[in-house]
């Protein structure tokens, strides 16, 4: 079935560094993919998303590719800051055509950035 | 627009109770979903409904049951809770496939 794998945390970067959280997938067909992202004690925000190959998603500095031939969707930011620090899920949505379209997720990268 | 109401937001049972998480969204989405999270294991998927009517399993649906009611509210029941079943709970919806999926705030479940 599918799924996606991400990279595992903690990352802890100093502010104003370079961000990439790798997250690779394995679908049948076209699926859309998504990252997601949770700020202690909330539920899950969209950060970003990209429904076909080649596509970018990006907000808030963040930006992902959609690349078919790699299976893959990291996550990169040029400068964080200390309000990045949060919980990032990759994740992925059955391809259209699938009865189900089902949202799966990794298993989250907790990122920490200090001053 | 509150969006994906969850209630309640904490929950202390005791082995063997039974309770229902309750989940309302005012998107007027057609799919819905409950995930469990636990550490380490990222969001699970326990049932999922993709229109009114319809509901199939996900990764990890032994010990849960679930009732989509309406279009808009989706419950998710523990007829004997367990310990095992100490974990947060996210519903979340969306419209039909290729979109994004939008959460609650979680409930904090813990069976002892």
């Amino acid at each position: 079935g599918d799924s996606v794998t991400q990279m595992e945390g903690p990352v802890t970067l100093s502010e104003e560094a370079f961000l990439t959280i790798n997250c690779t997938y394995t679908a049948t067909g076209y699926p859309s993919l998504f990252w997601y992202v949770q700020y202690p004690g909330e539920g899950l925000q969209l950060l970003l998303k990209a429904t076909k190959a080649d596509d970018k998603g990006s907000n808030k500095g963040f930006e992902a590719t959609y690349r078919k031939e790699t299976t893959s969707f990291h996550l990169e930011k040029g400068s964080v800051q200390v309000s990045d620090s949060a919980v990032y899920f990759c994740a992925l949505r059955e391809a259209r055509g699938s009865t189900l379209g089902r949202l799966y997720f990794g298993r989250g990268t907790q990122l920490t950035v200090w001053p | 627009n509150a969006g994906v109401t969850q209630t309640p937001k904490f929950q202390v049972l005791k082995t063997g109770q039974s309770m229902t998480l309750q989940c309302a969204q005012d998107m007027n989405h057609n799919s819905m979903y409950w995930y469990r999270q636990d550490p380490g294991m990222g969001l699970r998927l326990i049932y999922y409904s993709a229109s009114e009517g319809t509901t199939d399993k996900g990764e990890v649906p032994n010990g849960y049951n679930v009732s989509r009611l309406n279009k808009r509210e989706f419950s998710l029941r523990l007829e004997s809770a367990a310990p095992s079943q100490t974990s947060v709970y996210f519903c979340a919806s969306s419209l039909p496939l290729n979109t994004e999926a939008f959460f609650g705030q979680g409930t904090r479940l813990t069976v002892v």
